[in-house]
């Protein structure tokens, strides 16, 4: 397996545009989840996924935010309109049902908005 | 609030040395407990783990050591290498029906040659 893939590794974009950030789970995984980190914050968990179904969201900063999972293999992360500190740097992640099963993660999509 | 702290944003430790990196936590629900790693422009890697009902897991050179009624824990690298030169995040997870990991702010460690 790949390992988890998003796209696109980097995005600058203008303010007021919309961002969409994607990921590929590894297969077999039933949990996936979305991260940001910011030198302030660390790593923040957005909003995760179980079998598709969004669980817990209330990570998400805010209504521009939105996240999907429309089947286990695609997930996307979309940002409507972007601004300027919404720049960082955005994870997933996925891991399986068993115990204690420790996250993988994925590059990572540096997003800038100027 | 954050629940998971590391108040340690960067450390420097000369090669050979040995490294501590801190971990405070909040959350007395927290029952497992992780450390990651991450190397610029990658995403974290898994590094080693802790239950707590233990309170030391070794892998190699890497040892976290677990201290409950501190709500604290710990993760030693004896002995350090410059390739060890990444930030580290401890995260911790309640176990059960809730999979979302909390991650502290991170700390950068330098192992100088």
């Amino acid at each position: 397996d790949a390992g988890v893939i998003q796209s696109p590794r980097h995005e600058v974009t203008e303010m007021g545009q919309e961002v969409t950030l994607r990921c590929k789970p590894i297969s077999g995984h039933d949990y996936l989840f979305w991260y940001r980190q910011t030198m302030m914050r660390g790593l923040e968990l957005l909003i995760y996924f179980n079998n598709n179904v969004p669980i817990d969201d209330s990570g998400m900063p805010e209504d521009r935010f939105s996240a999907k999972m429309p089947n286990a293999s695609f997930s996307t992360l979309k940002i409507q309109p972007s601004e300027p500190r919404d720049s960082a740097v955005y994870f997933c992640a996925s891991c399986g049902t068993g115990y204690l099963t420790e996250a993988f993660f994925g590059q990572g999509t540096r997003l800038t908005v100027v | 609030d954050q629940q998971v702290k590391q108040n340690s944003p960067s450390l420097s430790v000369q090669e050979g040395r040995i490294s501590i990196l801190n971990c405070d936590y909040t959350n007395s629900m927290f029952d497992y407990f992780l450390w990651y790693k991450k190397y610029p422009a990658e995403g974290p890697t898994f590094l080693i783990s802790i239950s707590s009902i233990k309170d030391k897991n070794e892998d190699g050179r890497f040892t976290v050591f677990l201290n409950k009624s501190a709500k604290h824990l710990s993760l030693h690298i004896v002995p350090s290498q410059p390739g060890d030169s990444a930030v580290y995040f401890c995260a911790a997870l309640r176990s059960g029906s809730a999979r979302q990991l909390t991650f502290g702010s991170g700390t950068q460690l330098t192992v100088l040659p």
